[in-house]
């Protein structure tokens, strides 16, 4: 089983329109959770990290749910700039554990 | 204050050769991460070197090699190159904070893209 698994997608949405993805991590004992954004063919950069209580940025929320090992993320009022794939990282100790990303492309 | 770099940004090697990448870290970072990312995938984490040693190894052959400088400064070596090595090596670099304890954040380089044929 692999150590994050995410929704591949891809998810075409609309401007404006709300979309939301989840991953699935299978270490219970992993104490951080990111969600980071990648472009085409650049690196990975820290969207926001993940707390427990759930937090939000902006247009961006995240979930957490430990019991279920579960990770969310909900983008509203998607803007074109949005499109990007979303890479659900869990950091377990030293390194950091990423999913396959979901892509998602916000179209006009 | 300059982020990660990493050198170079293309390389384009052949079957059985060898390949050194390097990485500077973001300033006051002193840590440093690799990472290989396939067409497609996650970046999968390769090693983490720490004054200047390496701390966790994943779950790659002993063909991958690396070194942290004094100057937190690092390199990726990769011997006898298979096809399968064609990738994106992402470096990434953190301040420790937590004594070891790890579970810092880490900012990414822009990557060196490796195409083995």
């Amino acid at each position: 089983r692999k150590e994050v698994e995410q929704d591949p997608g891809p998810f075409n949405v609309p401007e404006g329109a709300t979309v939301a993805f989840n991953c699935t991590y299978s270490n219970s004992a992993s104490q951080s959770f990111f969600w980071y954004r990648q472009d085409c063919r650049k690196e990975p950069k820290l969207l926001m990290s993940v707390y427990s209580s759930g937090n939000e940025d902006g247009r961006f929320t995240a979930q957490l749910n430990r019991a279920s090992q579960y990770i969310s993320l909900l983008i509203r009022d998607s803007k074109l700039s949005d499109s990007a794939t979303y890479l659900c990282v869990v950091n377990e100790g030293y390194k950091l554990s990423f999913g396959a990303g979901t892509t998602v492309t916000v179209r006009a | 204050d300059a982020g990660v770099t990493q050198s170079p940004t293309h390389l384009i090697k052949t079957r059985g050769q060898q390949v050194t990448l390097r990485c500077s870290p973001k300033s006051g970072h002193d840590t440093v991460s690799w990472y290989q990312q396939a067409l497609g995938q996650g970046p999968q984490f390769i090693f983490q070197y720490y004054e200047e040693e390496e701390r966790q190894r994943g779950n790659f052959p002993d063909r991958f090699s690396g070194h942290q400088f004094p100057n937190y400064s690092s390199e990726l070596n990769v011997n006898a190159l298979l096809l399968g090595d064609s990738a994106l090596y992402l470096c990434a670099s953190s301040l420790d904070l937590t004594g070891g304890a790890g579970g810092n954040e880490q900012f990414f380089g822009p990557g060196t893209r490796l195409t083995v044929l």
